[in-house]
């Protein structure tokens, strides 16, 4: 059962691009989660998604930033126009349908470098 | 507001010695706590988990400990071993809809062997 995916690893882009993260969740989770990780910090929650819903985007910046979860493929994590303040790590987790407080898995990351 | 906290940013502990991790919050609304771990390079590993309703658990070497009145955690690693040494991130999750961790800043234990 492969762990959750995401790539790319290491995307390198330059101010003002657009840069497109994706997430594949652990086979037979719904929830997916998107954190990012500034140096010297700890994680901070983004934004939580199903299939298809926002449930909660309360820690997403209010522009530039935004996240699906279609019906079929990957969540997509997508910050337009990119500064060299969004440089850092950003997580995936995924967890099952069911009750709250469960473990949330982690991805690799992706680690964005803006120039 | 840091509403949960990790005062020691680093731990030095000898090889087959107990280490102790910290963690204190101040949301009380906070139903489950969790400790990850994490190499470099790397995502988050889940350690333990406990929730609300309970004091202790423990799982092989690993043990947490839950202080409500005082808002206070601890991981208790025993013993320790070389390759335990890594950054520990406490978490806190809600409940219902309320399902994003909220994390600490991580402590970088170092097991000396």
């Amino acid at each position: 059962n492969a762990g959750v995916m995401q790539n790319p690893r290491h995307l390198v882009r330059r101010r003002g691009q657009e840069a497109r993260l994706r997430c594949s969740p652990m086979k037979g989770h719904s929830h997916v989660y998107w954190y990012r990780q500034l140096p010297e910090e700890g994680l901070k929650f983004m934004v939580y998604l199903q299939k298809e819903n926002i449930i909660d985007e309360s820690g997403m910046p209010k522009e530039r930033f935004s996240a699906e979860f279609p019906k079929e493929g990957p969540s997509i994590l997508r910050i337009q126009q990119v500064v060299r303040g969004d440089s850092a790590a950003y997580f995936c987790a995924s967890s099952p349908p069911g009750l709250a407080g469960g473990e949330q898995f982690f991805g690799p990351g992706t680690r964005l470098t803006v120039l | 507001d840091q509403q949960v906290k990790q005062n020691s940013p680093s731990l030095s502990v000898q090889e087959g010695r107990i280490s102790i991790l910290n963690c204190d919050y101040t949301n009380s609304m906070f139903d489950y706590f969790l400790w990850y771990k994490k190499y470099p390079a790397e995502g988050p590993t889940f350690l333990i988990s406990i929730s609300s309703i309970k004091d202790k658990n423990e799982d092989g070497r690993f043990t947490v400990f839950l202080n409500k009145s005082a808002k206070h955690l601890s991981l208790h690693i025993v013993p320790s071993q070389p390759g335990d040494s890594a950054v520990y991130f406490c978490a806190a999750s809600g409940s219902g809809s309320a399902r994003q961790l909220t994390f600490g800043s991580g402590t970088q234990l170092t097991v000396l062997p």
